[in-house]
């Protein structure tokens, strides 16, 4: 079956510093939506890829979908404590409804 | 606008018993999907439920079944449950049949636990 890989599983980061977090797919995806999920919470939309080699920016995030729609990655900059959290990729197989999340990436800050 | 919610939001059972869990969906959305979040793990898909009609399943046993009413809400059924059940129960709505490319909006989540 399908399955969504995400690398590291854990980041300590300096606040201030930059990193990026990796998602990959053992299937094509035809989507790869983001969320954040904060300590107690539940996860929460960031972003849609849709299109191959597809890069989206919001503010400090930017996210890219891989040129064969396999995988993706998250980079953040200038890392603030507001980042705190676990970041899941989820995609879709073509014309399947079940959205496989990957096990997600937990990001701590040091101030 | 009413986001997604759910009752209850922690429920403690004993290994055998039923649960039964709600989920009001966001105003507009017609379809629910049930993913289940062991704990620092991703949500894994349960099933989604389009219209009133099951739209699609994950690796779930049968004893995990659901229903969408006609106002769109949804219901969450396990039967004899075992220890590994405990987790949050997250309940996501989206717009467009089967939420398929539509982002999901996610409730709080109840948080069930099985001794």
């Amino acid at each position: 079956g399908q399955q969504v890989m995400q690398i590291p599983q854990y980041q300590h980061v300096q606040e201030g510093e930059d990193f990026t977090t990796y998602c990959n797919s053992s299937t094509t995806l035809s989507n790869i939506q983001w969320y954040k999920q904060r300590p107690g919470g539940h996860p929460v939309f960031l972003i849609q890829l849709v299109k191959s080699g597809e890069v989206k920016k919001q503010k400090r995030l930017t996210f890219q979908f891989g040129e064969a729609k396999k995988n993706s990655s998250l980079h953040i900059t200038a890392t603030q404590t507001t980042d705190v959290g676990t970041y899941f990729c989820a995609g879709h197989r073509s014309n399947d409804y079940k959205l496989s999340f990957g096990a997600g990436t937990t990001v701590t800050v040091r101030a | 606008e009413t986001g997604v919610t759910q009752s209850p939001t922690h429920l403690i059972k004993t290994r055998g018993q039923q649960v039964t869990l709600r989920c009001s969906s966001q105003s507009g959305h017609n379809t629910v999907s049930w993913y289940q979040q062991a704990l620092g793990q991703g949500p894994q898909f349960i099933f989604q439920y389009y219209r009133e009609e099951e739209n699609g399943r994950g690796n779930f046993p049968p004893r995990f079944s659901g229903l969408q009413f006609p106002n769109y809400s949804s219901e969450l059924n396990v039967n004899a449950l075992e220890l590994d059940d405990s987790a949050l129960y997250l309940c996501a709505s989206s717009p467009g049949r089967g939420g398929l490319g539509y982002e999901q909006y996610f409730g709080p989540g109840t948080r069930l636990t099985v001794t």
